[in-house]
């Protein structure tokens, strides 16, 4: 079946600890994005890779960092310079970045926890 | 200011009445979508629909309404014979060319909570 896989769907780091969540999609979709989500608020966007090898910032893109070697893969870490790092991330794709209303497919997400 | 302001936080009902869910957006573009996502208790967000700005034409998909209305910048989400399996936050959002005119950005509101009561 194609879609974007997340893992793990739970994560606990200690404080001052650097942790990468993974993202892979098998939809041939050349975006990628992530997003944070915290309680009762809507999604923010905190990268985003329009192609192989090159990404942009988002709104809330300090603390964090991506990479994009691969099409099918984003992996984000989030460093200990990200002041709240608590919340849950969620990973998208697109077929293209640049065509306005294309769909983003969201995938099932990893709720990180900083104790 | 939102761009995409849903001023429900949170909606309970009882199954199978009628629930709409509002959702108001801000743009001087006048080229744009509009979407509608579910998110239920597992968190990954599903896709329901997308409308682009030219076509104000209201759309229904089984139990699921949309009315599209430029005028008031509005762009409601109804569920017809509520279930419990509709509960879920769904959130609405708005694409459009970010501040600098280069790149296209999907905007979200905050959400609402619908909870349907058996």
């Amino acid at each position: 079946d194609g879609g974007i896989t997340q893992s793990p769907k739970y994560l606990f780091r200690k404080e001052g600890q650097n942790v990468t969540l993974s993202c892979e999609q098998n939809l041939n979709h050349d975006a990628m994005y992530w997003y944070r989500q915290d309680p009762g608020q809507g999604l923010r966007l905190i990268y985003y890779s329009q192609i192989v090898n090159d990404f942009q910032k988002g709104d809330i893109a300090e603390g964090y960092s991506v990479s994009r070697e691969k099409k099918e893969s984003f992996p984000l870490t989030v460093t200990s310079a990200q002041k709240n790092p608590t919340a849950f991330y969620l990973c998208a794709s697109s077929r293209v970045a640049d065509l306005l209303g294309d769909t983003q497919y969201f995938g099932p997400g990893t709720r990180l926890t900083v104790l | 200011a939102q761009k995409v302001t849903q001023a429900q936080t949170e909606i309970s009902v009882v199954e199978k009445e009628d629930v709409t869910l509002d959702c108001v957006y801000e743009t001087r573009d006048t080229t744009y979508y509009l979407f509608w996502y579910k998110q239920p208790p597992s968190g990954e967000l599903v896709f329901l629909i997308r409308r682009n700005s030219f076509d104000e034409q209201n759309e229904i998909s089984g139990r699921y309404s949309w009315n599209f209305q430029k005028s008031t910048s509005s762009f409601n989400f109804t569920i017809t014979a509520s279930q419990v399996v509709d509960s879920a936050v769904y959130f609405c959002a708005l694409s459009e060319l970010d501040s600098g005119g280069s790149n296209y950005k999907l905007t979200f509101g905050k959400g609402t909570l619908l909870t349907v009561n058996p």
